[in-house]
């Protein structure tokens, strides 16, 4: 297995910018998280689904954040327009939802908005 | 509202010493306490995990301690290696399943010197 896939891994745009990042989980997982992580701030939750389906986005920071799942292999988290604010690494991860399993992460998009 | 404070920020530990991460939790909600490496450039990756329902768990040189009544946990690393310097998260989440989102600590830094 690929494990979690996610592109691009470096992404360097300009303030107002639209910035779309991409997650495929792993086949069979049920389960996508986006996680931001900062010095600051650590890994904060943005949102998560189950079965594609949007659970809880209460940690998308602000409107200009929004994220899909069309299909059970493919997510998008969008910022649009992207500030110098949003500069952190973002991660996708993903899982089964059976008792004592964990997630398996990305490597991540580091994305940096100049 | 931090839900799980984890400490030191950073540790330096001598090669075949050990290294004590420790980790505070609040929601007395949370059964499910796993521990994240992650080394740089790479996404957080599941170290051990534990539930609530035992108080010790080993896995080779790692080991977590649980204190249910104290709402801590802690990692510790036996005969700790230069390859084991990383950083370390502690996390919790409820009801033990993969759907539930994960809850991080700030991370630790761990650097082992020879």
């Amino acid at each position: 297995d690929a494990g979690v896939i996610q592109s691009p891994r470096h992404e360097v745009t300009e303030m107002g910018q639209e910035v779309t990042l991409r997650c495929k989980p792993i086949s069979g997982h049920n389960s996508l998280f986006w996680y931001r992580q900062t010095m600051m701030r650590g890994l904060e939750l943005l949102i998560y689904f189950n079965n594609n389906v949007p659970i809880d986005d209460s940690g998308m920071p602000e409107d200009r954040f929004s994220a899909k799942m069309p299909n059970a292999s493919f997510s998008t988290l969008k910022i649009q327009p992207s500030e110098p604010r949003d500069s952190a690494v973002y991660f996708c991860a993903s899982s089964f939802g059976r008792v004592n399993y964990g997630y398996t992460f990305g490597s991540g998009t580091r994305l940096t908005v100049v | 509202q931090q839900q799980v404070k984890q400490s030191p920020q950073s540790l330096i530990v001598q090669k075949g010493g050990i290294s004590i991460i420790n980790c505070a939790y609040e929601n007395t909600a949370f059964d499910y306490f796993p521990w994240y490496q992650q080394f740089p450039g790479k996404g957080p990756a599941l170290l051990i995990a534990i539930r609530p329902d035992v108080s010790e768990k080993k896995e080779g040189r790692f080991t977590i301690s649980f204190n249910k009544s104290a709402k801590q946990f802690s990692l510790h690393i036996m005969d700790s290696q230069p390859g084991d310097s990383a950083t370390y998260f502690c996390a919790a989440s409820m009801k033990g399943s993969g759907n539930t989102p994960l809850v991080f600590g700030k991370g630790t830094r761990l650097s082992v010197i020879a």
